[in-house]
């Protein structure tokens, strides 16, 4: 199975800041079938984005991707205080599917 | 966006099986991929599986795979998931989610999963 990896584990920034989350992939994914999901305590994962670059419906357009093959990174442009979560990256594209461990995102 | 409804909590013993559901309340449940999906406390989120019943296939998660056993009931637009010889390490909550498979010339287009349930809490304690 395709194993994700997250990095860093954790980022301490200020509300305003940008932010990139990296995800690398242990084998191409097909299709660049790759998603991002933010995940606010208490609530159900909320997809930001999928096919490694476009964003779903209603997300804000702070919130970008970009990558193929391996390696794949969200971007926020401009954080806001609800920014302040845990994200993870969600391969798609060969069974079985997996998650990447994510990343919080503190702040600082 | 489709509603799922999952079942109750449950508190079981170690050594039991627990099955939980997951109903759509809308949409193609044809052409959906049913997966599932848990976060143990302070843990990340895991796929254990999923089940499309329009191709008639089910996928495990290596870590699942022989304890785990995902089904689909079209005619009831259900999904359940049963996991056997259960431990402590698998108290977590349960989540239902829905991917849509589409027909294209050549084969599938898979959507990522983009509607969840609302989680089962599955609590092993002796």
């Amino acid at each position: 199975e395709i194993v994700l990896t997250q990095s860093p584990g954790t980022l301490s920034l200020s509300p305003g800041e940008r932010v990139t989350l990296s995800c690398r992939a242990s084998q191409s994914v097909s299709n660049n079938y790759l998603a991002w999901y933010q995940h606010k305590r208490g609530q159900t994962p909320r997809l930001l984005i999928s096919g490694a670059s476009i964003r779903a419906p209603g997300i804000p357009d702070r919130f970008s991707g970009s990558g193929s093959g391996t390696d794949f990174t969200l971007t926020i442009s401009r954080l806001q205080p609800e920014d302040f979560v845990v994200y993870y990256c969600h391969q798609y594209g060969n069974s079985p599917w997996t998650f990447g461990q994510g990343t919080r995102v503190d702040i600082k | 966006q489709v509603q799922l409804v999952q079942s109750g909590a449950e508190v079981k013993k170690p050594g039991s099986s627990v099955k939980v559901s997951c109903k759509a309340a809308a949409g193609t449940f044809r052409s959906y991929v049913m997966s599932w999906v848990r976060q143990a406390p302070g843990q990340g989120l895991e796929w254990m599986g999923g089940v499309t019943p329009m191709l008639g296939t089910t996928n495990y998660g290596q870590k699942f795979q022989g304890r785990v056993t995902i089904t689909a009931d079209e005619s009831t637009r259900t999904a359940y998931m049963e996991l056997r010889r259960l431990t402590s390490d698998d108290t977590a909550v349960y989540y239902c989610t829905r991917s849509v498979v589409v027909v294209v010339y050549g084969g599938y287009q898979y959507h990522a999963m983009d509607a969840w349930g609302q989680g089962t809490s599955v609590i092993v304690s002796s």
